[in-house]
């Protein structure tokens, strides 16, 4: 089976441009999760969803981000005028259920604001 | 929250044995994961600690101490393929400990 994909893998955006980051999870993966890492450092928790549900979107560092995953299988970032700081890879992981359950990575999407 | 300590960049030689410490501080745990990350690609999964003790997987070796906040990363016969970084991760215990917390990961650069 395919591990989990992201789109693009690179992207390159003016200042004020919005974007769009998609996740393909692992198929039948219940649970969702996006990362920022920026570089040198671990990755940082935005977002989390069960199924189609966002449970949890404490770590989206301002309003202009926003995540959906509609159908709960494939999950959309959207970044809105975007910023300097906000270059940095996105990445999606993806686990089975529950809070036991190991989290898989895709390769992620390098952002960067121009 | 939630602390996690680990060295910025280790060398080592081929075929040698390299450890990875990572130092902890969290308000409820609920497993500790390490992940190796090539650079531009994903972090992989190694190993995953739940109770104290090691945990062998081929030349990569895991151990846990909750009562010391201590793990450790344990590569033996190290390969030129193993220069990467190694993040080592915890579970936060917020909001039913679903969210990784990470170290900022140890770069280890193998020379031969």
């Amino acid at each position: 089976g395919a591990g989990v994909s992201q789109s693009p893998r690179y992207k390159v955006a003016k200042r004020g441009q919005d974007v769009a980051l998609r996740c393909d999870p692992i198929s039948g993966h219940v649970s969702l999760f996006w990362y920022q890492q920026a570089l040198g450092q671990g990755p940082e928790f935005l977002t989390y969803f069960q199924n189609e549900a966002q449970l949890d979107k404490s770590g989206l560092p301002s309003d202009r981000f926003f995540a959906e995953r509609p159908e709960g299988s494939v999950s959309t970032l959207k970044i809105q005028r975007t910023q300097q700081e906000d270059s940095a890879v996105y990445l999606c992981a993806s686990s089975l259920a529950g809070a036991a359950d190991t989290q898989y990575f895709g390769p992620g999407t390098r952002l960067t604001v121009l | 929250g939630q602390n996690i300590d680990q060295p910025t960049e280790m060398t080592a030689t081929e075929g040698a044995i390299v450890q990875i410490n990572c130092t902890y501080q969290t308000s409820g745990f609920n497993g500790l994961f390490w992940y190796q990350q090539h650079a531009g690609e994903a972090p992989t999964f190694l190993s995953y600690n739940v109770l104290d003790g090691l945990e062998e997987k081929g030349r990569f070796s895991s151990f846990l101490s909750r009562s010391k906040g201590y793990s450790y990363l344990l590569l033996k016969e190290l390969q030129m393929k193993d220069s990467a970084s190694y993040l080592c991760a915890v579970r936060d215990p917020g909001r039913g400990f679903q969210k990784l917390v990470f170290g900022t990961g140890t770069r280890l650069l193998v020379s031969p």
